[in-house]
């Protein structure tokens, strides 16, 4: 059964550095997002992507934030000075349709 | 920020037995709605959804009822495994273009053997 990977599976930065977490995607998939868990909270929406735009983007999507498909299968988040706030499971997802599937996160640890 | 909530932290249920995990949201204007398991250290994995159009989806042991006066949705596990075992999601998202998914705080059910 088709699945979303994400690549690193952890990613410990220093505060300042820039980071770039990776995602594959479903290969029929035209929707694709990012989500964060900070330890102890809700599962937060960051960021929609759609034909090649960002579609929706929540108040925590900032300028520090960036997204990319760089080719035809990769996604990418880009944070560009990471916080110490920034620690949290960055969780990629796509969909066909309105049902979204997620990737097995990335636990970013900022120091 | 409380438009989808899930009030219950945990359940604990007998194998065999059903499970109904509950779930409230106050934004009107949710058409589509999804349950969510989750393991430890693994992504959300998608087990079930429903228009707002509908008031009840099945899919094998998975049935997912649908109360729009009441602004409230539950999941019902039949018969419930051990397996079962793992936190609910509960999300939501509006209508159109907007696709973002809103979660609650989830639901930890443990199924007894």
């Amino acid at each position: 059964e088709p699945e979303v990977t994400q690549t690193p599976s952890h990613q410990v930065t220093q505060m300042g550095q820039e980071v770039i977490l990776r995602c594959v995607p479903i290969s029929n998939h035209l929707y694709f997002y990012w989500y964060r868990q900070i330890l102890g909270q809700k599962v937060e929406f960051l960021v929609s992507f759609y034909n090649n735009e960002i579609s929706e983007k929540s108040e925590i999507f900032d300028d520090q934030f960036s997204v990319e498909r760089p080719d035809g299968s990769n996604f990418t988040l880009k944070i560009r000075s990471t916080k110490l706030e920034d620690s949290a499971m960055y969780f990629c997802a796509s969909s066909e349709k309105s049902a979204q599937y997620f990737g097995p996160g990335t636990r970013l640890t900022v120091l | 920020d409380q438009q989808v909530k899930q009030n219950s932290p945990s359940l604990s249920v007998q194998e065999g037995r059903i499970s109904i995990l509950n779930c409230d949201y106050t934004n009107s204007m949710f058409d589509y709605f999804l349950w969510y398991k989750k393991y430890p250290a693994e992504g959300p994995t998608f087990l079930i959804s429903i228009s707002s159009i509908k008031d009840k989806n099945e899919d094998g042991r998975f049935t997912v009822f649908l109360n729009k006066s009441a602004k409230h949705l539950s999941l019902h596990i039949v018969p419930s495994q051990p397996g079962d075992s793992a936190v609910y999601f509960c999300a939501a998202s509006g209508g159109g273009s907007a696709r973002q998914l809103t979660f609650g705080s989830g639901t930890q059910l443990t199924v007894l053997p």
